[in-house]
């Protein structure tokens, strides 16, 4: 069945950089994604969607960017700082699914001091 | 989400017992879910409903039923059927065709 998954478990990175994390799907006919944001223990935190018919959005320090030739999504970090220490999951949605919202598996972001 | 109340936060269960989790939510949303979450995993759908006396099942119903007789109330029973329930499990609500906000949770473990 369709999936969607993540490049890389664990993402380390120095406070202030830039972070990017990176996000396949494999069912063309989603039409919706989005970002969460999970700290330890509790729910996920919306941080910014994006729909088919856009290849870019910016929010405050974050972008997501999708590139649906080859069915990827990513969200870029401005500035990481040590409260972006966290899971991150993208989530992906087909109108064509019963408006079904499917989650990857997550990367967790390390923010070294 | 402040509009979203899960309860209990812990909850344990019994081999051969049902329990059921409470999701409430005051945010007048039509579309709520239900996630089941393991350590170190993501999160699988289990059933999520679009309107109201309507739901669907999602990718691991097994062992799961819901009810939505009220807008804000989707109530998710852990039945004897699911041989392993122990996990965290997330409820969501969000208007049709938006990003849904999630509750802090609801701990299941099986004593």
């Amino acid at each position: 069945g369709e999936s969607v998954g993540l490049h890389l478990p664990t993402l380390s990175v120095q406070e202030g950089d830039n972070s990017i994390i990176n996000c396949a799907y494999s069912n063309s006919a989603s039409d919706y994604f989005i970002w969460y944001k999970q700290e330890s223990g509790k729910g996920p935190q919306f941080i910014i969607d994006i729909r088919s018919n856009m290849d870019k959005r910016q929010g405050q320090r974050v972008t997501v960017l999708l590139n649906k030739t080859v069915k990827h999504l990513s969200l870029q970090i401005a500035a990481t700082q040590p409260g972006d220490s966290a899971v991150y999951f993208c989530a992906e949605r087909s109108k064509a699914a019963g408006n079904k919202l499917t989650f990857g598996g997550g990367t967790r972001v390390l923010v070294k001091p | 989400d402040g509009g979203i109340t899960q309860s209990p936060k812990y909850l344990f269960r019994k081999e051969g017992q049902n329990v059921t989790l409470s999701c409430e939510q005051n945010l007048n949303h039509d579309a709520m879910y239900w996630y089941r979450q393991d350590p170190g995993q993501g999160l699988r759908l289990i059933y999520y409903s679009q309107i109201v006396n309507d739901f669907q099942k999602g990718d691991i119903a097994e062992g799961y039923s819901v009810s939505r007789e009220k807008k804000e109330s989707f109530p998710l029973t852990v039945t004897s059927a699911q041989k392993n329930p122990t996990a965290f499990y997330l409820c969501a609500s969000s208007i049709v065709g938006r990003a849904p906000g999630f509750g802090e949770g609801s701990w299941l473990t099986v004593v």
